[in-house]
């Protein structure tokens, strides 16, 4: 079946602009992640739902960042005023059930210039 | 705070060696750990997951959990230069998942 699917794959901005990044997880998975990954480092938690629950957004580094997931479904994470320190690869990932792992898109890699 | 600590590595074995991959968690109530693997410029891939105390084989990897010591690692038999990439380790606590930085692994011809 499709995995997650995540648009675009590569985003050039400049900075002070806002951009907005997608997520389509695998269907019928309840869960949804986003992460940020720095060139050579690990993965930074931004952003978790679960089903219809408030999602737990302990992980965005600022008020510049936001995301939804409409429908239980589709995600948007968006970034306000684009900064420099914002270049990242950003990963999405969907996960079934409470034990299972969870499965990764292919990421979004952004250059704020 | 829920921590996942992994050896940062590098690691470099020889093809055919035994490549052995360590995590250390911090949460006593973690129930389900997976291993991913991560190759440059792509995303992470889950490779194993193990949920019971013993090893688990699949293939050329075998992970291994001790929920007394907090541990869990990862074995890769007949190591392959195709096996080179960073090695995730994942903790997940509910419906949260808590990833180490990550394990890089080269396997020389």
């Amino acid at each position: 079946g499709a995995g997650v699917s995540q648009s675009p794959s590569n985003k050039v901005t400049e900075k002070g602009k806002d951009v907005e990044l997608r997520c389509d997880p695998i269907s019928g998975h309840t869960a949804l992640y986003w992460y940020r990954q720095s060139l050579g480092q690990g993965l930074e938690f931004l952003i978790y739902f679960q089903g219809n629950s408030a999602p737990d957004k302990s992980g965005l580094p600022s008020d510049r960042f936001s995301a939804e997931r409409t429908g239980g479904s589709v995600s948007t994470l968006t970034i306000q005023r684009t900064q420099q320190e914002d270049s990242a690869v950003y990963l999405c990932a969907s996960s079934a059930q409470r034990d299972t792992a969870s499965d990764f898109g292919a990421g979004t890699r952004l250059s704020v210039l | 705070q829920k921590e996942v600590e992994q050896n940062s590595g590098p690691l470099s074995v020889p093809e055919g060696a035994i490549a052995s991959l360590n995590c250390t968690y911090s949460d006593r109530v973690s129930q389900s750990f997976f291993w991913y693997r991560q190759y440059s410029g792509k995303s992470p891939e889950l490779i194993m997951s193990i949920y019971s105390n013993g090893d688990k084989e699949d293939g050329r990897f075998t992970a291994q959990l001790n929920k007394a010591s907090q541990y869990v690692s990862l074995l890769i038999r007949d190591s392959q230069p195709s096996d080179s990439a960073t090695y995730l380790c994942a903790v997940k606590v509910g419906n949260q998942f808590y990833f180490g930085k990550g394990t890089s692994l080269t396997v020389f011809p």
